[in-house]
């Protein structure tokens, strides 16, 4: 599966909206973008996945670039319930169905 | 719909003890996926069932760990015996192809070897 990079760590207000930036520049074209967060002492949680297009659901949005190269997650108001790790992973649709994880985005809230 | 079920959430045993964690699935989940989390390593997949099927148990630490799936409601992970090391957060999740690839965690299991 593809290496992602996100930033460590980042902030944002609450009641703005979060962007969460991933680069996954060798993305293949059977690979999917994938999503999660954990929220302290939980399980992962999904979020969202997209292949190219860009999609949306009652959680958050994904922004794929058109060369699949990186990708933007978007909390469109942020609480404090936001506040978590979150995961970008990339995985082939078909034959491998492992999820890697990587050291993802710790993401604040601030009040 | 109860989720992924897992137990016990806490175990602090003495080293050279068996451990066994259990998972119960997802109904209809055809997946079944073993993590481990620790600060210094992150989250590892440790083994994954398909259809009860052991798939790819590549991340397995050694030998002392071994992982079941007797039918498609129960799985168990097994440390014998344990060490210090093998202090962690275990997950346990699952994933059916009609859940829209994401896959569903367990609240997890803190073990603590002494």
């Amino acid at each position: 599966d593809a290496k992602t990079t996100q930033p460590p760590s980042m902030d944002c207000a609450e009641g703005r909206a979060a962007n969460l930036p991933c680069n996954h520049s060798t993305i293949s074209g059977n690979e999917y973008v994938y999503w999660y967060r954990q929220i302290h002492s939980q399980g992962p949680q999904y979020i969202i996945h997209g292949l190219k297009n860009n999609e949306t659901n009652e959680m958050a949005s994904l922004i794929i670039t058109e060369d699949r190269k990186s990708s933007t997650l978007i909390l469109p108001h942020a609480t404090l319930r936001d506040t978590a790790v979150y995961y970008c992973i990339v995985r082939a649709v078909f034959g491998n169905e492992k999820l890697t994880f990587g050291t993802g985005t710790r993401l604040t809230i601030i009040p | 719909d109860a989720g992924v079920i897992q137990s016990p959430r806490h175990e602090v045993t003495e080293m050279g003890q068996e451990v066994t964690l259990r998972c119960k699935p997802i109904s209809g989940h055809d997946y079944l996926f073993w993590y481990r989390q620790t600060m210094m390593r992150g989250l590892e997949l440790l083994i994954y069932f398909n259809n009860n099927v052991p798939i790819d148990d590549s991340g397995m630490p050694e030998d002392r760990f071994s992982a079941k799936m007797p039918n498609a409601s129960f799985s168990t992970l097994k440390i014998q015996p344990s060490e210090p090391r093998d202090s962690a957060v275990y997950f346990c999740a699952s994933n059916g192809r009609a859940s829209g690839y994401g896959y569903t965690f367990g609240s997890g299991t803190r073990l603590t070897v002494v």
